[in-house]
C-alpha cells in the first residue's frame, strides 16, 4: 500500500507570503496527525483529524496556521502570513486506530521562510 | 509538564553498542516510543514499550525503561553504518494517547 505522501517535500518563501502544505494519509486511515520539528529542537504536535473533524488543535501555534481536511481524505496545512519563525520540517502521520503503534509518517516538508 | 530530553549526538564504531538515552517528566504515559529518521526520510517507529514493563528486545533492539527515574534507553547492539540516523524518544500524552511528546532526537554517526 502507498504510504503517507507529504507535497512538496521542500518550500522556500518569503516573509509574509502564503504556503499551503498537503498530506495524503494512507487510504482508510480516519486518523490523521500534523507535527512540525523547528530546526535543532524536538517534535511538536499540531494537531489531529478524526475523519473531516478536529480532535486535538491544541499546538497549533497562532492563527496563522489554517489546517483542512475535507471529505476526510487529504489533508492541508496553510500557513498566512508566513514568518521567520515558521521554518521547520512538517510531518503528517496516520493511522488507523488510535494509540499505540499505529501511526505512520510521511517524509515531511520542509518549510524555509526567508 | 510535559518535556522529553536527549543528548543530541552519540558517535561509535561499528559493530560496538550504541546506547541512546531519553528522560521524560510525564510518569502516567502509558506508551514509549523509539523513532528513527533517516536523511530525506520520514519517522519510523522501531520500538514501543507499555509503561508496565521495564524491558523490550527486539534482535538488535533492547529497551530499557526505568519508570522510578523516568528513564528510557535504546541499545543498538552490533552497531551498522545503516543505523546512522536521527533517532528519537517519544511518550504518549496522558490524556489524549494518540498526542506523542518527542525529544529533540539523537544523531547517531556510526564510523568504520
Amino acid at each position: 500500500e502507498a504510504g503517507v505522501t507529504q507535497f512538496p517535500s521542500h518550500s522556500v518563501i518569503e516573509k509574509g507570503q502564503t504556503v499551503t502544505l498537503r498530506c495524503d494519509p494512507i487510504s482508510g486511515h480516519d486518523n490523521l496527525y500534523w507535527y512540525r520539528r523547528v530546526m535543532g529542537k524536538e517534535i511538536k504536535f499540531l494537531l489531529h483529524f478524526v475523519k473531516e473533524s478536529k480532535q486535538d488543535e491544541s499546538g497549533m501555534p497562532n492563527n496563522r496556521f489554517l489546517a483542512e481536511r475535507t471529505g476526510g481524505t487529504y489533508s492541508t496545512l496553510k500557513v498566512q502570513p508566513a514568518e521567520l519563525e515558521d521554518s521547520g520540517v512538517y510531518f503528517c502521520a496516520s493511522s488507523q486506530e488510535r494509540g499505540q503503534d499505529g501511526y505512520t509518517f510521511g517524509s515531511g516538508t520542509r518549510l524555509t521562510v526567508v | 509538564g510535559e518535556d522529553v530530553e536527549q543528548s543530541l549526538f552519540l558517535s561509535v564504531r561499528e559493530g560496538d553498542s550504541s546506547v541512546i538515552n531519553c528522560t521524560y517528566t510525564d510518569s502516567s504515559s502509558t506508551y514509549l516510543y523509539w523513532y528513527k529518521q533517516e536523511p530525506g526520510a520520514g519517522l519510523q517507529l522501531l520500538t514501543y514499550i507499555f509503561s508496565n514493563m521495564d524491558m523490550k528486545q527486539d534482535q538488535r533492539l533492547t529497551v530499557l525503561l526505568n519508570k522510578k527515574d523516568k528513564h528510557l534507553s535504546l541499545r543498538i547492539a552490533d552497531t551498522q553504518t545503516g543505523d546512522s540516523a536521527i533517532y528519537f524518544c517519544a511518550e504518549s500524552h496522558r490524556y489524549n494517547t494518540d498526542k506523542l511528546i518527542f525529544g529533540t532526537g539523537t544523531r547517531l554517526q556510526v564510523f568504520p
